[in-house]
């Protein structure tokens, strides 16, 4: 299976505690983008890479989030002192932009439930 | 106003019958547009990319309206399978901010 994979796909974690995401994109893809989801809702924007850079975040990721895509390739999702509002499905989308439109593929997700 | 905002529905339509939903958008420098289809708890897969000229593929049709800032799209022949939700995209001002609609549910009934 050669799509978007992220690790782990379920996240139990206790309030407080600081968990970190993986998201392995498309091999030959330059763009990745992190995404949160909750229920009844689309997708929120968090952040984007272009190979190793970041280059956009939103405001909705507060300093309790780091993001690294450190060589270009895989990219991580930290939450440090996590809260229940935390809780929510996190979506990583890799692209391969030759013009400024592209086609973003997601990853299944990581689920997070914060207890 | 949400960035983008769609009916949340649901749709509920009988086979073989045809369903339109619209996406209104409100930064008019928008570059480009797509539809995503989520199905329950698994991640969205593109549909289709929305372009200036309208675009068909097979039984779906997509829209843009930028005079009035909104894009849609059209399913005929609605199949069971086509239950889902559907979620309006828009990439603003050609950056790489993309922003979701909340999402269409569509339940297609034998």
């Amino acid at each position: 299976d050669t799509g978007v994979s992220q690790d782990p796909r379920h996240k139990i974690t206790k309030r407080g505690q600081n968990v970190t995401f993986r998201c392995d994109p498309i091999s030959e893809h330059n763009r990745l983008y992190w995404y949160r989801q909750t229920l009844g809702q689309g997708p929120e924007f968090l952040t984007y890479f272009q190979n190793e850079a970041q280059l956009e975040k939103s405001r909705l990721l507060s300093d309790r989030f780091s993001a690294e895509r450190p060589k270009g390739s895989f990219s991580t999702l930290e939450i440090q002192r996590t809260e229940q509002g935390d809780s929510a499905m996190y979506l990583c989308a890799s692209s391969l932009a030759l013009w400024s439109t592209d086609t973003q593929y997601f990853g299944p997700g990581t689920r997070l439930t914060v207890l | 106003r949400k960035e983008v905002e769609q009916d949340p529905g649901p749709f509920n339509v009988p086979e073989g019958a045809t369903v339109a939903f619209n996406c209104t958008y409100s930064n008019s420098a928008s570059q480009s547009f797509f539809w995503y289809r989520q199905d329950c708890r698994k991640e969205p897969k593109l549909l289709m990319s929305v372009y200036s000229s309208g675009n068909e593929d097979g039984r779906f049709t997509a829209q843009l309206n930028r005079a009035s800032q909104y894009i849609s799209l059209l399913i005929r022949d609605s199949k069971l399978s086509d239950s889902a939700t559907y979620l309006c995209v828009v990439n603003p001002s050609g950056g790489f901010k993309t922003i979701f609609g909340a999402g269409t549910r569509l339940f297609v009934k034998a």
